[in-house]
């Protein structure tokens, strides 16, 4: 069974950092990307990044280049989330999620985690 | 960015009614899109991928359909468990993007 569970949310100040982690099993990790999706309050979704299989090829959504990195360490099956600058707007519930084959996209989801940017 | 407009946002329908949900791309997206289910307070399920490929454990009773730019999920017979928010999503290009939402209700 294929489980992804985020871990390092919480409340942070406006300008500060905080880094979300997911570690995922029931599949070979270093097979599949694997991204980032963020639901603020009562939103819709938005996708934020992915990261492929191997690490070598990255995307980011533009409101969040620069200050947001995605990582990925296959050997210990986890997915990482470096968000630096925070903002209000970058309040929202983080889903790490597995993007299957090229047809499928994203295909699983974790339960997420809520990041909270106020002072 | 390629943009996704779901349309109804909000859907009202009984027990046993079909039920149609669309969305409409800005630009060519093939086949590549999805259908998720998001119940409240839960995370987001796949019901079908590639436009009409139902995800394993999807009831029979969603299926999808389109192809370039317009895509509908159907309900054939609406349940009670049904009852959820439904998201498109495109992923032929970078940025991914989502439709909007709908919110399904009995």
């Amino acid at each position: 069974e294929v489980q992804l569970v985020e871990s390092g949310g919480g409340l942070v100040q406006p300008g500060r950092s905080m880094k979300l982690s997911c570690a995922a099993s029931g599949f070979t990790f270093s097979n599949y990307g694997v991204a980032w999706v963020r639901q603020a309050p009562t939103k819709g979704l938005e996708w934020v990044a992915t990261i492929s299989y191997d690490g070598r090829s990255i995307y980011y959504r533009d409101s969040v280049k620069g200050r947001f990195t995605i990582s990925r360490d296959n050997a210990k099956s986890t997915l990482f989330l470096q968000m630096n600058s925070l903002r209000s707007e970058d309040t929202a519930t983080y889903y790490c999620t597995r993007e299957g084959t090229q047809l499928r996209g994203i295909d699983y989801w974790g339960q997420g985690v809520m990041v909270t940017v106020s002072s | 960015d390629i943009q996704m407009t779901q349309s109804p946002s909000f859907l009202s329908a009984s027990v046993g009614d079909r039920v149609t949900i669309n969305c409409k791309a800005s630009q060519n997206i093939n086949r590549y899109l999805n259908w998720y289910q998001q119940k409240l307070g839960e995370a987001p399920e796949l019901l079908i991928y590639n436009a009409n490929s139902l995800q394993t454990g999807t009831p029979s009773r969603f299926s999808g359909s389109g192809s370039g730019t317009d895509f509908t999920l159907t309900i054939s017979s609406l349940q009670p468990e049904d009852v959820a928010t439904y998201f498109c999503l495109q992923h032929n290009s970078w940025p991914r993007t989502f439709g909007a939402g709908t919110k399904l209700e009995l």
